[in-house]
C-alpha cells in the first residue's frame, strides 16, 4: 500500500535529550513537510523539502532540525533547545510544491518531562 | 499576509441534521488554493478536497458539498444529513500559488455528531 509512515506512534522522553522522529513515504513525493499541532490548535509548519539534499526552514524551525538525504525519507529532530517540545507531530508530503493536497501520517505523539 | 479563520470552535448536531462548517481566508496573491481535511479521533488528516482560486464552481461529493465564493473570501462546507461517522475536527487550509506549498491552516472546528 502506497502511503506514509511515522514512526513511533507515541514518543516519551526526558528533557534536555534530542529526540529523531521518522517519517517515510512511498508515494514517490518530492516534497514533504514536518507540522506541529498543540491542543486546540491548526497546524504548523516546522520544515519543508522540496528536492533531496535540500530544506527549509518552516513558521517555527527553532530547537528543531531536519535532513532529507533520500527521497523517501524526511527524519525531524527534536533537539534540547526546543522550549516547549510536547506536541503532536505530523508528516505531510505532496506531489508538487505542495500545490497538490499534501498526504499525512498517521503522526506522533511527543511528551518530554 | 496570508490567514485562515474557522470562527466556529465546536459544533454540536444530532445525527441526519444538516452542518456547515465556515471558513474565511485572507490573501493577496491572485492564484492560490484551497483545502479542507478531516482529522478523526485517530489523529491522521484527511484530504477532502482542493479548489483553485479561478475555479469557483461549487463541489458536491455524496453528502458532502462545498461552497467556494471569492466576494467573500469564503470556502464553506456542508455536511448533509450529518451522521456519528463525521464527528471529527474538520480543517481549511491555504496555499498561495507562488510559495513553496507552506500550508496555512485554520484551527480548525470540531464537529460532534450525536445519535
Amino acid at each position: 500500500d502506497g502511503g506514509i509512515t511515522q514512526s513511533p506512534k507515541y514518543l516519551f522522553r526526558k528533557e534536555g535529550q534530542n529526540v529523531t522522529l521518522s517519517c517515510e513515504q512511498n508515494l514517490n513525493h518530492d516534497a514533504m513537510y514536518w507540522y506541529r499541532q498543540d491542543p486546540g490548535q491548526g497546524l504548523r509548519l516546522i520544515y519543508y523539502s522540496q528536492i533531496v539534499n535540500d530544506f527549509q526552514k518552516g513558521d517555527i524551525a527553532e530547537g528543531y532540525s531536519v535532513s532529507r538525504e533520500k527521497k523517501e525519507s524526511f527524519p525531524l529532530t527534536v533537539t534540547s533547545a526546543q522550549k516547549n517540545p510536547t506536541a503532536f507531530y505530523l508528516c505531510a508530503s505532496s506531489n508538487y510544491r505542495g500545490l497538490d493536497e499534501q498526504y499525512f501520517g498517521p503522526g506522533t505523539r511527543l511528551t518530554v518531562t | 499576509a496570508q490567514k485562515v479563520t474557522q470562527a466556529q470552535t465546536e459544533i454540536s448536531v444530532v445525527e441526519k441534521e444538516d452542518v456547515t462548517l465556515d471558513c474565511v481566508y485572507e490573501t493577496r496573491d491572485t492564484t492560490y488554493y484551497l483545502f479542507w481535511y478531516k482529522q478523526p479521533p485517530s489523529g491522521e488528516l484527511v484530504f477532502l478536497i482542493r479548489r483553485n482560486s479561478f475555479d469557483e464552481q461549487n463541489e458536491i461529493s455524496g453528502r458532502y458539498s462545498w461552497n467556494f465564493q471569492k466576494s467573500t473570501s469564503s470556502f464553506n462546507f456542508t455536511i448533509t444529513a450529518s451522521q456519528v461517522v463525521d464527528s471529527a475536527v474538520y480543517f481549511c487550509a491555504l496555499v498561495e500559488g507562488g510559495s513553496q506549498g507552506n500550508l496555512i491552516f485554520g484551527k480548525g472546528t470540531k464537529l460532534s455528531v450525536k445519535p
